[in-house]
């Protein structure tokens, strides 16, 4: 089965600085890639996806890039800001039809010191 | 607020026992997905339902059972509960023909086996 690893475990920026997180994933097949933010207490939310033929996809302060022949893809969030701090997932899919099973990465604590 | 509803948020059993998590979909999503939430494990998936049928399944253990029923509530049966069941426990859900892959997740059951 699909395998992601997400690095770093945790990570800390000032203000206004940029962050980038990684994943890696095991399975050729998978073609969707999303992002999630999980905030202390609720559930994690989508923040951002990519699919497998798009190499870059931005939105605001957020990006994510998709190397398929490397099977990696990127977080990069600018101008991080206090209310950013939260865990992040990567997670990755064969999505399609009625099926978007994730399989996610183990997260990513990102704190934004003021 | 999602639109994923999960019952009860906190629940502390003791080991042997039985219990039973409740998860009202979106309006209108078809599919349910079952994840379980460890701090060393990172977000696993147990089982996905589809309009009542059961689509995929993963790290489910015999001892966990669910069912997705017509109005589409599903419920994830935890039976002979160990130590190591202690975790959060997502529902989240999807809807049919998006094709944005995005999953809705509830703000989870949090399950303590004494």
């Amino acid at each position: 089965g699909e395998n992601v690893e997400q690095h770093p475990s945790t990570l800390s920026v000032q203000e206004g600085d940029s962050a980038v997180i990684k994943c890696t994933y095991s399975d050729s097949a998978s073609n969707y890639f999303p992002w999630y933010k999980q905030e202390l207490g609720k559930g994690p939310q989508l923040i951002i996806d990519i699919r497998s033929n798009v190499g870059e996809k931005k939105d605001q302060r957020i990006a994510v890039t998709l190397n398929k022949t490397a099977k990696h893809f990127s977080l990069h969030i600018t101008e991080t800001q206090p209310e950013d701090s939260a865990v992040y997932f990567c997670a990755a899919s064969r999505g399609g039809g009625s099926n978007y099973k994730l399989t996610f990465g183990k997260g990513t604590l990102l704190t934004v010191n003021p | 607020d999602s639109g994923v509803t999960q019952t009860p948020k906190h629940l502390i059993t003791a080991t042997g026992q039985r219990v039973t998590l409740r998860c009202s979909p979106r309006s209108g999503d078809l599919s349910v997905y079952w994840y379980q939430q460890s701090l060393d494990q990172g977000l696993q998936f147990l089982i996905q339902y589809y309009n009542g049928e059961e689509r995929a399944k993963g790290n489910i253990l015999e001892r966990f059972s669910a069912q997705q029923f017509p109005d589409l509530h599903s419920e994830l049966n935890l039976s002979s509960l160990e130590l190591g069941d202690s975790a959060l426990y997502f529902c989240a859900s999807s809807a049919l023909g998006s094709g944005t892959g995005e999953l809705f997740f509830g703000e989870g059951s949090r399950l303590t086996v004494l």
